[in-house]
């Protein structure tokens, strides 16, 4: 079965500091994608990070990186210099693209990261 | 360019009622994917569509809820015999395509739908 596991509901950081979020993940297939979400108060859901399976390097954006350990099935979200408009819901969610796979996204439970000033 | 759409924003209804919720995705997207996020579930895959086509309907809860797609665009979900546990933000998605991995989905802002 295809399961993304957030294990942290709730997490704080200092404004300008760093966090990490953690995902871990489960899946026999051999090519899928990860991805991470942000969920503002407003409700829209805003597109991250991907880190694919067979990518060599972990995945950068701007602030955002991930940290793809692929044997432990873990991709964790690193928000480095933490802004006060960080503070959201954060989602991971997996991509499975084996044949006759529709590409729905699996998601986490979230984590609720507020940044304190 | 413009994002995928959704209308309405909010939507109120009686029990037992029908609604339509609306879609518009990003133009020249051929995927798109209806979800749902409720307290309880999460946030759950309802159906995909590869131009008009549901291929994947399994999401769905049950048979009151339908959704067609129009001209490869835009998307209609209706919910027939609205329940309270159907209180709930939908939440519509699209891709260029669905074939890849790397294949992003981009949501909309959601209808938040509560059945009174």
């Amino acid at each position: 079965a295809q399961k993304i596991t957030q294990t942290q509901p709730g997490m704080f950081v200092q404004e300008k500091e760093a966090v990490t979020l953690d995902c871990t993940y489960d899946t026999s297939d051999p090519s899928y994608g990860l991805f991470w979400y942000k969920q503002p108060s407003s409700g829209e859901m805003i597109f991250l990070i991907y880190q694919g399976s067979y990518d060599q390097q972990n995945a950068t954006e701007g602030r955002y990186s991930l940290n793809f350990q692929k044997a432990r099935k873990s991709a964790n979200l690193v928000i480095s210099a933490s802004q006060l408009g960080d503070s959201a819901m954060y989602f991971c969610a997996m991509r499975v693209t084996s044949s006759g796979n529709t590409g729905k996204l699996i998601f986490g439970q979230g984590t609720t990261l507020q940044v304190k000033p | 360019g413009a994002g995928v759409s959704q209308s309405p924003s909010n939507k109120v209804t009686e029990k037992g009622k029908d609604v339509e919720l609306r879609c518009d995705p990003i133009s020249g997207h051929t995927a798109l994917y209806w979800y749902r996020q409720s307290l309880g579930q999460g946030l759950e895959f309802l159906i995909y569509f590869q131009g008009n086509s549901a291929p994947d309907k399994s999401g769905l809860p049950s048979d009151r809820f339908s959704a067609e797609r129009t001209g490869g665009s835009v998307s209609t979900l209706t919910i027939q015999r609205t329940q309270q546990e159907d209180s709930a933000v939908y939440l519509c998605a699209s891709s260029l395509t669905r074939g890849t991995a790397q294949e992003t989905q981009y949501f909309g802002p959601g209808t938040r739908l509560l059945v009174l």
